[in-house]
């Protein structure tokens, strides 16, 4: 069985300029989550899609934003870059919400937004 | 909203060893979900053990186990037979059960203890 896939590894951006990372779940996870992970904070939750609508989103501001397509794989986007945007950004991905609470989440490897 | 706390950035075992990591946790729910991930350098995150909170009996799964202490909101892991590979920084997370709100569906981690075994 196929894990979280996350494109691209590495990215690296201008101040200003747009990211936009890529997720695909473990089939038939219907679920899929955003988190931050920068130096020292932790993870923060950013986002939650199930079944292609947004279900929930952390603390941030709205220059993050995402979508999940038909097939339940996720984009999530970054506008205005900031310095601060550098960070770990990892996937996850789990079983849609009528079963979820006690269901894991599956971890890609994530993306690292270098932002100069 | 809720909180977790990793009170211990970094811990050292021997190989071979016991070493337990504590996390505590404040929520003012009584049904919940608790968990350890571990995080290796190939920076994936991995499923260590879980557990439910209407569940009195502490979770097990081969060498890690967990306290989990309800009243006092603590889940702490225990890690026996330290093994090499064991290395990795351990996250404690929090998952409400409730439908609906700011904490819907969403994890809450701690802040990570780094974990290395000495040979």
């Amino acid at each position: 069985e196929a894990g979280v896939t996350q494109s691209p590894t590495h990215l690296i951006k201008t101040r200003g300029q747009q990211a936009t990372l890529r997720c695909s779940p473990i089939s038939g996870h219907t679920s899929v989550y955003w988190y931050q992970q920068a130096l020292g904070l932790g993870l923060q939750f950013l986002l939650w899609y199930d079944e292609g609508e947004e279900r929930n989103r952390g603390n941030f501001p709205p220059r993050f934003s995402g979508r999940q397509f038909p097939n339940y794989s996720s984009e999530l986007n970054v506008n205005a870059l900031e310095l601060e945007d550098s960070a770990l950004y990892l996937c996850a991905s789990s079983t849609g919400q009528s079963l979820f609470y006690n269901s894991p989440l599956h971890f890609g490897n994530g993306t690292r937004l270098t932002v100069t | 909203a809720q909180t977790v706390t990793q009170s211990q950035p970094e811990m050292s075992v021997q190989e071979a060893e016991t070493v337990t990591l504590s996390c505590t946790y404040d929520t003012s729910e009584s049904d919940y979900y608790l968990f350890w991930y571990k995080q290796p350098p190939s920076r994936q995150m991995i499923l260590v053990i879980r557990q439910e909170a209407y569940k009195q009996q502490n979770a097990t799964e081969n060498r890690f186990s967990v306290n989990f202490q309800k009243a006092a909101k603590s889940f702490s892991l225990k890690i026996s037979d330290s093994q090499l590979g064991d290395a990795a920084m351990y996250f404690c997370a929090y998952r409400s059960s409730g439908a609906g709100g700011t904490s819907y569906g969403k994890l809450t981690f701690g802040q990570g203890t780094i974990l290395t075994v000495h040979p």
